[in-house]
């Protein structure tokens, strides 16, 4: 069946960079696009990253431009967001989640669990 | 940006009743929507795509409503593993792509 297991969450400080790491099976990672989602502590959901099957789209929140970068190793089965700069109100679940071979298709289909993010001095 | 405007916030019900969660978008999202469910400590998990296509596996009594600009989810008869937090996703043409605010279902 279809699994998406994210890691490398943690605490960091601000302005400092970590890098997730989503490990999907299940389906053939390279001809689907993916998403990045958010949750931070007691809020709803935002939608950050996806990137296209082939890895060569990649469409932001603004809130995250130029700070977070998507993208996806077809050849291991993984997705990633390199995560610079963070700040205070990146704190958050981060979940990767399968969508559909083309953007947006119907959105995100199957998640992952959640890797926790939290910056703080 | 399209806003999504999801209501009640909140509802409490009991067991068997008919449950209705509203999503207004801010302009026309065609059918583009999807509804998701969240339990505590967990990550969502997709009911409905495309306004009113059942998810494989998801129980019948969940269904999906609407066009244009308002949707409806509608919960014939509540389950206790039906109390959880709802949410909303417009996923129309270009990012970003937005969510509503979420409904908590809650037991009476």
């Amino acid at each position: 069946q279809v699994q998406l297991v994210e890691s490398g969450g943690g605490v960091v400080q601000p302005g400092r960079s970590l890098r997730l790491s989503c490990a999907v099976s299940g389906f053939t990672f390279s001809s689907y696009a993916m998403y990045w989602v958010r949750q931070a502590p007691g809020k709803g959901l935002e939608w950050v990253a996806v990137i296209s099957s082939d890895g060569e789209r990649k469409y932001y929140a603004e809130s995250v431009k130029g700070r977070l970068s998507v993208s996806k190793d077809n050849s291991k089965n993984t997705l990633f967001l390199q995560m610079n700069s963070l700040r205070h109100d990146d704190t958050a679940v981060y979940y990767c989640a399968k969508g559909d071979p083309w953007i947006p298709g119907y959105g995100m289909d199957v998640w992952g669990q959640g890797t926790t993010v939290t910056v703080s001095s | 940006d399209i806003q999504m405007t999801q209501s009640p916030s909140s509802l409490s019900a009991s067991v068997g009743d008919r449950v209705t969660i509203t999503c207004r978008a801010s302009q026309s999202i065609r059918n583009d929507l999807g509804w998701y469910q969240q339990k505590p400590g967990k990550a969502p998990k997709r009911l409905i795509y495309a306004a009113s296509s059942l998810q494989s596996g998801v129980p019948s009594r969940f269904s999906g409503s609407g066009s244009g600009t308002e949707f409806t989810l509608t919960i014939s008869s509540l389950q206790p593993e039906d109390f959880a937090t709802y949410y909303c996703l417009q996923y129309n043409g270009q990012p970003p792509w937005t969510f509503g605010q979420g409904t908590k279902v809650e037991i009476k």
